[in-house]
């Protein structure tokens, strides 16, 4: 059973640019939670998903920041033209229902570096 | 809004010895968990304490859960090299919809 997929492993991006992070949830998972560190930060709530629907994105940045989780395909954290300060570690995780979040698991993260 | 703080922020210590690190949070929760990373890798689930006075040990780490203190410790007994790594305390607020609250991190340095 393979676990909380992402990728790419490592983006680089120019300023202006746009980044596309997927993340595909372990088999029989249906809920996805995004997390952003920051360079020697702890983990920011970004947003969280289930299938086809957007269910608390009160950590997302107003503007430039979006996320999806179709019904078929990975999830999607989407950010448009791109500055300095997005560079940083991007997590998910996903978990079998919203309720348990001992049973979040992580993915080995996608490394944003913006030049 | 939920704020988690982690103290010490770094530690360095010898093998041998043993250190406590602590976790407070702003809000009831009787929910919190422990993480260990590595650098560059993905977070590691170390413990989950689900109820008040709730204690669990795995070789030589021990967390413990404080929910009236609104406190958890992570003791480190006798370190040894392997140890060294970032860890990470988050609290589960709950009403927030399982989503977590990470402390900023104690980065653990075990010198030989």
């Amino acid at each position: 059973n393979a676990g909380v997929m992402q990728n790419p492993r490592h983006l680089v991006r120019r300023r202006g640019q746009e980044a596309r992070l997927r993340c595909s949830p372990m088999k029989g998972h249906s809920h996805v939670y995004w997390y952003r560190q920051l360079p020697e930060e702890g983990l920011k709530f970004m947003v969280y998903l289930q299938k086809e629907n957007i269910i608390d994105e009160s950590g997302m940045p107003k503007e430039r920041f979006s996320a999806e989780f179709p019904k078929e395909g990975p999830s999607i954290l989407r950010i448009q033209q791109v500055v300095r300060g997005d560079s940083a570690a991007y997590f998910c995780a996903s978990s079998p229902n919203g309720g348990a979040p001992w049973e979040q698991y992580f993915g080995p993260g996608t490394r944003l570096t913006v030049t | 809004e939920l704020k988690v703080e982690q103290n010490p922020l770094f530690l360095s210590m010898q093998e041998g010895k043993n250190y406590t690190i602590y976790c407070n949070y702003s809000t009831t929760s009787d929910r919190l968990y422990w993480y260990r990373q590595d650098p560059g890798k993905s977070l590691e689930s170390l413990f989950v304490l689900l109820s008040n006075g709730a204690v669990k040990q795995e070789g030589r780490l021990m967390a413990s859960l404080d929910t009236k203190a609104r406190l958890s410790t992570l003791h480190i007994t006798a370190a040894v090299h392997d140890l060294s790594a970032t860890y990470f305390c988050a609290v589960d607020e709950l009403r927030s919809g399982s989503r977590l609250t990470f402390g900023e991190g104690t980065q653990l340095t075990v010198n030989p």
